[in-house]
């Protein structure tokens, strides 16, 4: 089975400034993982996702993630944020084999402030 | 290319009572699956279906029920409400089921509040 571990629940940030919102699984088998943001009263949208091929994958608006295997990381970064920004983020993994659904994480609540 | 419509939005409902929650998937898509999610539990897998049969399913007591139809398009049904299943139900379409590089879309979602 897999889990994965969102280390923080909410980050306030300013505007323009960088942020990493960090993100941890634990597999016994190989997964692929996904960054998924939600705003107020939405649903969720997929922001990037790593399949396989470069660790590091980057999304339109500016946000990037980097897959780290030895460390069992993903982390999603953005070196300078706007106040349209602010939404709730999840992580999330699949197997690539087997179990077949998504496993989220809890969410990080990124707040941008002017 | 419309996407995954979920409906109603919003819906009250008494303890006891029973609910029953529609998805549309986006044209094409296959597979449904459907999640809940609540602020202390954060976002948790129901069950999924494809081609009307359920493929995978959570750890939910019977209760919660789904099935799809031939149009692919699902519902879920919960009965007995309780206070506990208020939560925001999602909905998700894909192309085909358990194809990991294919993206999950997923809808607004059903705003449940059980009194």
């Amino acid at each position: 089975a897999q889990s994965v571990t969102q280390l923080d629940s909410q980050v306030p940030v300013f505007e323009e400034a960088p942020v990493e919102l960090r993100c941890n699984y634990s597999s016994s088998v190989s997964v692929y993982l996904f960054w998924y943001v939600q705003y107020p009263n939405q649903g969720l949208q997929l922001l990037l996702k790593y399949l396989s091929g470069s660790t590091l994958v980057e999304s339109i608006n500016g946000f990037e993630a980097e897959f780290n295997k030895s460390q069992t990381s993903f982390h999603l970064r953005k070196p300078s944020v706007h106040i349209s920004d602010t939404a709730e983020y999840f992580c999330a993994v699949i197997s690539q084999g087997g179990s077949e659904k998504l496993v989220f994480g809890k969410g990080t609540k990124l707040t941008v402030n002017p | 290319k419309a996407g995954v419509t979920q409906t109603p939005r919003y819906l009250i409902k008494t303890r006891g009572q029973q609910v029953t929650l529609s998805c549309s998937p986006i044209s094409g898509h296959r597979s449904v699956s459907w999640y809940q999610q609540t602020p202390g539990q954060g976002l948790q897998f129901l069950f999924e279906y494809f081609s009307e049969t359920q493929r995978n399913k959570g750890n939910f007591p019977g209760r919660f029920s789904g099935r799809q139809f031939s149009n692919s398009r699902s519902e879920m049904n919960v009965s007995t409400l309780e206070l506990g299943d208020s939560a925001l139900y999602l909905c998700a379409s894909s192309l085909v089921a358990g194809r990991q590089n294919t993206e999950a879309f997923f809808g607004q979602g059903t705003r449940l509040t059980v009194v």
